[in-house]
């Protein structure tokens, strides 16, 4: 059964620290891996996309990283601001020729003052 | 640019009811996917459309549910007659293009959603 798993479920943390969010699939056969940000009363927004060959990638202080091998992602989140306050949804992507996508259930982070 | 828009942002029905959702996508967008969270639970996948053709709808709960996409501009979703489990958002998302095989890179934008209530 394809599915995506994130820990921890919340998280809060103080300004300025930095966090790592987890995710781990079953999803098969992979296509690829994305992180969104979703704010309150938002849709979800596009932080970035692996496919399988990629192992890290960035942007500005958030950081994905990807191993195939052992069907794990994290986020990690440099230096929190307050507007790092949000759910991060982990999405994965099987190449089923309908590229169906399977959610994770989000961990909802909390960036405090 | 104008991203993908979503009408209405909240609807209350009553039970037995019907409701339309609809969904622009971005312009030139050919796919088209409807996701749907409900309380508590993770965002589903219920379809996409490539273009006006519906190219996975294997995530639709029931035939409550139909989706079309008339032209292959926006879409809509409508559910009749609709139920109290059908409380949730609704998010529609659109992308550029995708590749089968080995690299898919696109970036899926969504809409802000849209929340209905069931009473």
């Amino acid at each position: 059964k394809n599915q995506v798993e994130q820990s921890p479920q919340s998280l809060i943390i103080l300004e300025g620290k930095n966090c790592t969010l987890q995710c781990n699939y079953t999803v098969s056969p992979f296509s690829n891996l994305r992180w969104y940000k979703q704010d309150t009363g938002r849709g979800p927004v596009s932080l970035t996309i692996m496919t399988f060959s990629e192992n890290t990638k960035s942007n500005g202080r958030y950081t994905a990283t990807l191993d195939a091998d052992t069907k794990q992602s994290s986020l990690h989140i440099t230096a929190s601001q307050l507007s790092d306050s949000a759910s991060y949804i982990c999405v994965v992507s099987a190449d089923t020729g309908g590229f169906k996508t399977i959610f994770g259930a989000g961990t909802r982070l909390f960036v405090k003052a | 640019e104008a991203g993908v828009t979503q009408f209405p942002s909240h609807s209350v029905i009553e039970k037995g009811q019907t409701v339309t959702l609809r969904c622009d996508p971005i312009s030139g967008h050919d796919n088209l996917y409807w996701y749907r969270r409900v309380m508590g639970k993770e965002i589903k996948f219920l379809l996409h459309f490539v273009k006006e053709s519906k190219q996975d709808e294997s995530g639709m709960p029931n035939n409550r549910f139909l989706a079309e996409r008339t032209g292959g501009t926006y879409s809509t979703l409508k559910v009749q007659p609709a139920e109290l489990e059908d409380s949730g958002v609704y998010f529609c998302a659109s992308s550029q293009w995708q590749v089968t095989g080995f690299v898919v890179n696109t970036e899926a934008f969504f809409g802000q959603g849209t929340r209905l209530t069931v009473v």
